[in-house]
């Protein structure tokens, strides 16, 4: 399996509303990052997760929450979001290779539009 | 942090003549470069790398190359098809300290293959 998923593909929600967007891979990748993408845009990086752990945060608001219960597992959990973050949210994952130059390897991504 | 420029924002060429991109980083750390193309409504997919210890890298009709001291990297597609129409993405990388990569993305090329 060479493949990253995410669930759902579309989602709206409203600006008291509670979501959350999954991701998931079985290929034993041990990085797992959250990047968001507006329309013309160039994917920013969000969140990475390193063997379960919060590496890095690129001062993301504490609107979106994210969760990494296991490996093969990504959450983000979406709360009290503004018109402005509807975008393409998009997951991917990569190996912790000794050497580095790790391929990142993205999902389908899931289109968020906060109403 | 890492800056990543990238030209042109958008390029026409007529099917079957060759296309060029080039981005300039900021940062002498990163030492990866992949390149992902992403077609409309899709996740962006890897289509070529480099590492910082090679100069030069083909795959039939894509090649990347990469100066170092002048920190610019390019790719070149020939012969080129209509499918080739995408936005193509540049990307630098560098390892972080918790040992997953941190890609810094282009702002993007909206290639148009003319038939």
């Amino acid at each position: 399996d060479t493949e990253v998923t995410q669930t759902p593909k579309h989602l709206v929600m409203g600006m008291t509303n509670k979501k959350s967007l999954k991701c998931e891979q079985h290929m034993g990748h041990r990085a797992m990052y959250w990047y968001k993408q507006k329309a013309k845009k160039p994917p920013e990086l969000m969140f990475v997760y390193s063997y379960e752990k919060l590496s890095i945060n690129e001062s993301v608001p504490s609107r979106f929450s994210p969760e990494c219960p296991n490996s093969s597992l990504l959450n983000l959990h979406l709360h009290a979001l503004q018109p402005e973050d509807s975008a393409l949210y998009l997951c991917a994952s990569s190996q912790v290779l000794a050497g580095g130059y790790d391929e990142q390897y993205f999902g389908p991504g899931t289109r968020l539009t906060v109403t | 942090g890492e800056n990543v420029e990238q030209h042109p924002s958008t390029l026409s060429v007529q099917e079957g003549d060759s296309a060029v991109i080039k981005c300039t980083y900021s940062d002498s750390a990163s030492n990866y470069f992949p390149w992902y193309k992403q077609e409309l409504g899709k996740r962006p997919q890897l289509i070529i790398d480099i590492r910082s210890n090679v100069g030069e890298k083909k795959d039939q009709r894509i090649a990347v190359t990469l100066n170092k001291t002048a920190k610019h990297f390019s790719l070149h597609i020939t012969e080129t098809q209509p499918e080739d129409s995408a936005v193509y993405f540049c990307a630098a990388s560098m390892r972080t300290n918790f040992g997953n990569e941190k890609l810094t993305f282009g702002t993007g090329t909206r290639l148009t293959i003319i038939p």
